[in-house]
């Protein structure tokens, strides 16, 4: 059973639009949230998170909104740049292990000159 | 800061062969873990390590997988024998405490023939 769950494999927009990467979670444990980018032949790179007590969080061209009763979240770039283009991977976690974390399946977003 | 260091980058075995990975975490990172990414799928924890102590090692397969990480610094994972399925990436990350998001290394890319 996958807890954690990132509905769309791929994402195509065009440059300077704005791009939304869904996530989707089944365990109410979860309580911190975070988004990973991933470049090829590279390690995932942290890019922001999100605390459970939040609907919102802001860094820069990246917002990720949470909605804690449709057990969804999501994160939003804008505007979108050909650099963003990389797998992004949803993660949870619970305040009983912080460190331990549930990644989804990842989405690809390629971003469009 | 240096990053975490993981080596070797790729590794091509037969099955029923052993292999070993190494990681470096971060100087002064108590916590390291090691993922396992196979293609197409987010990481998923194999074991969670605070200083050399074992936190979370459900989901390591144990009779063929073991992990250690002596004196609280470095860390190696080691497979034997080594089964097709076994084929993925297999990534080492670190973090100062048990805290929300880490920082992972690039990963070894190991394939089981």
């Amino acid at each position: 059973d996958q807890q954690v769950k990132q509905n769309s494999p791929s994402l195509s927009v065009q440059e300077g639009r704005i791009s939304i990467l869904n996530c989707d979670y089944t365990n109410s444990m979860f309580d911190y949230f975070l988004w990973y980018k991933k470049y090829p032949a590279e390690g995932p790179t942290f890019l922001i998170s999100i605390s459970s007590i939040k609907d919102k969080n802001e860094d820069g061209r990246f917002t990720v909104f949470l909605n804690k009763s449709a057990k969804h979240l999501s994160l939003h770039i804008v505007p979108s740049q050909p650099g963003d283009s990389a797998v992004y991977f949803c993660a949870a976690s619970s305040n009983t292990n912080a460190g331990k974390s549930t990644f989804g399946d990842g989405t690809t977003l390629t971003v469009k000159p | 800061e240096a990053g975490v260091a993981q080596s070797p980058r790729y590794k091509i075995i037969e099955k029923r062969q052993s292999v070993a990975f190494w990681c470096n975490p971060i100087s002064g990172h108590a916590t390291l873990y090691w993922y396992q990414q196979i293609l197409g799928q987010g990481p998923k924890l194999l074991i969670q390590f605070q200083n050399n102590g074992v936190v979370d090692d459900s989901q390591l397969p144990k009779d063929r997988f073991s992990a250690e990480r002596l004196k609280g610094v470095d860390s190696t994972l080691k497979i034997q024998p080594a089964k097709l399925e076994d084929s993925a990436v297999y990534l080492c990350a670190s973090s100062s405490q048990q805290a929300y998001g880490y920082t992972f290394g690039s990963g070894t890319r190991l394939t089981v023939v």
